[in-house]
């Protein structure tokens, strides 16, 4: 399977905890956005990769979270000290951009995430 | 900041039926997505825009990038069962050296569709 993919799928954890989620992007893809979701709502913006360089960080993304693509391939979310709120699906996608033409953002399972 | 509408927010159909949602804009988008989403997975991509004025189809979807830019619709021709889940439009705004930017959603149009 050549999309993009996402571990784990579910996650349950308490609140105060930190949690860490993956994201491997389709290879070819230079661009990589992390998208959170609540029910009944559509993805929000989070944050971007271009290659390994974070270009920008939505006002969601508070001093919690942080995002790394170390070599420009996969991605971490890291949530410390979760809170309920954080309950949430967060959702990876990517996409290939060359010289302003880009071809859809495409997005991965899904990680589920539950703070009790 | 930017906000999309989008109507309906759910619909009930029978088999066989054609179906028009539509998204507006608050401001203008220069690329117009449109994704289906399951319960439980990622969106899909459904059908892509990147011209004011285009009509384009994918099988029996077909949608529009308005003229104004500030809105499109998706139909779905002779709906059948597996077209049930939820559909989202989404608005792209490049920046002026033409790279993209992330993608502003609507809340979701949830299609039943009834044998």
């Amino acid at each position: 399977d050549t999309g993009v993919s996402q571990d784990p799928r579910h996650k349950i954890t308490k609140r105060g905890q930190n949690v860490t989620f993956r994201c491997d992007p389709i290879s070819e893809h230079n661009r990589l956005y992390w998208y959170r979701q609540t029910l009944g709502q559509g993805p929000e913006f989070l944050t971007y990769f271009q290659n390994e360089a974070q270009l920008e960080k939505s006002r969601l993304l508070s001093d919690r979270f942080s995002a790394e693509r170390p070599k420009g391939s996969f991605s971490t979310l890291e949530i410390q000290r979760t809170e309920q709120g954080d309950s949430a699906m967060y959702l990876c996608a990517s996409s290939l951009d060359l010289l302003g033409r880009g071809l859809g953002q495409y997005f991965g399972p899904g990680t589920r995430l539950t703070v009790t | 900041g930017q906000q999309l509408n989008q109507s309906p927010q759910s619909m009930f159909i029978q088999e066989g039926e054609d179906v028009s949602m539509n998204c507006t804009s608050s401001s203008i988008f220069n690329t117009w997505l449109w994704y289906k989403q399951e319960p439980g997975e990622g969106p899909v991509l459904l059908i892509a825009l990147y011209k004011a004025g285009e009509l384009t189809s994918n099988g029996r979807l077909t949608a529009q990038f308005g003229i104004t830019r500030k809105d499109s619709f998706l139909n779905i021709s002779a709906s059948i069962p597996s077209d049930v889940g939820i559909y989202f439009c989404a608005g792209q705004l490049r920046r002026s050296s033409g790279s993209a930017r992330q993608l502003t959603f609507g809340s979701g149009t949830q299609l039943t569709v009834l044998p």
